[in-house]
């Protein structure tokens, strides 16, 4: 079965650098959620869209934006990169039109600000 | 916030024994999911559950959801050595369909 798919998988920048994370998720899946987690810690939430459209707001920075596209696809917009923004970032899907809310998680992609 | 609070954080067991976890709030939630984690990977949907009182299989995995939906325990029969990883329990409440997850339960099995 076709799963989450994010990328990079691996991607490392340098203090006040930008990145964008992309996620895709599993296919007629109509909702997407963002997650951080830092080592030794358990995923946070930090936004999510439904129908292309921000649905929850979690502890995301001001630094970071999101949005969804009209192929449910999503990117994870974040700019003025910190140290403390390394961590792995996992995409999350679900299917809210058919009250389906189990979230399947991608692979993650791990972000190392040097 | 939300919190979830996991038990036991880690565990260290002989392949073949019987393994337990739970997980409690001050809060209700609507939904309990339970996931495996591996080290650098996405976690991976064990079981899901959605009424109080459920008690829900997945193999030798066993999942229910306490009557008060404060609560929620896993747990894994007769280990294995693939067993090993961390799981998480995590709940969704009434303020959105995002998860609050536990701090994890970390399995070590030994052959």
């Amino acid at each position: 079965a076709a799963g989450v798919i994010q990328s990079p998988r691996h991607l490392i920048k340098e203090k006040r650098e930008t990145a964008t994370l992309k996620c895709y998720p599993i296919p007629r899946h109509d909702t997407v959620y963002w997650y951080q987690q830092g080592p030794g810690q358990d995923p946070q939430f930090l936004i999510s869209f439904y129908e292309k459209m921000q649905s929850d707001k979690g502890s995301i920075p001001d630094r970071f934006s999101a949005q969804q596209f009209s192929d449910y696809h999503s990117e994870l917009n974040m700019s003025s990169l910190e140290l403390g923004d390394s961590a792995l970032y996992f995409c999350a899907s679900s299917r809210r039109s058919r009250a389906i809310y189990e979230q399947y998680f991608g692979p993650g992609t791990r972000l190392t600000v040097t | 916030g939300q919190q979830l609070n996991q038990s036991p954080q880690s565990m260290f067991i002989q392949e073949g024994e019987d393994v337990s976890m739970n997980c409690t709030s001050s809060s209700i939630f609507n939904t309990w999911l339970w996931y495996k984690q591996d080290p650098g990977e996405g976690p991976v949907l064990l079981i899901a559950l959605y009424k109080a009182g459920e008690l829900t299989s997945n193999g030798r995995l066993t999942a229910q959801f306490g009557i008060t939906r404060k609560d929620s325990f896993l747990n894994i029969s007769a280990s294995i050595p693939s067993d090993v990883g961390i799981y998480f329990c995590a709940g969704q409440g009434s303020a959105g369909n995002m998860l609050t997850f536990g701090g994890g339960t970390r399995l070590m099995v030994k052959p």
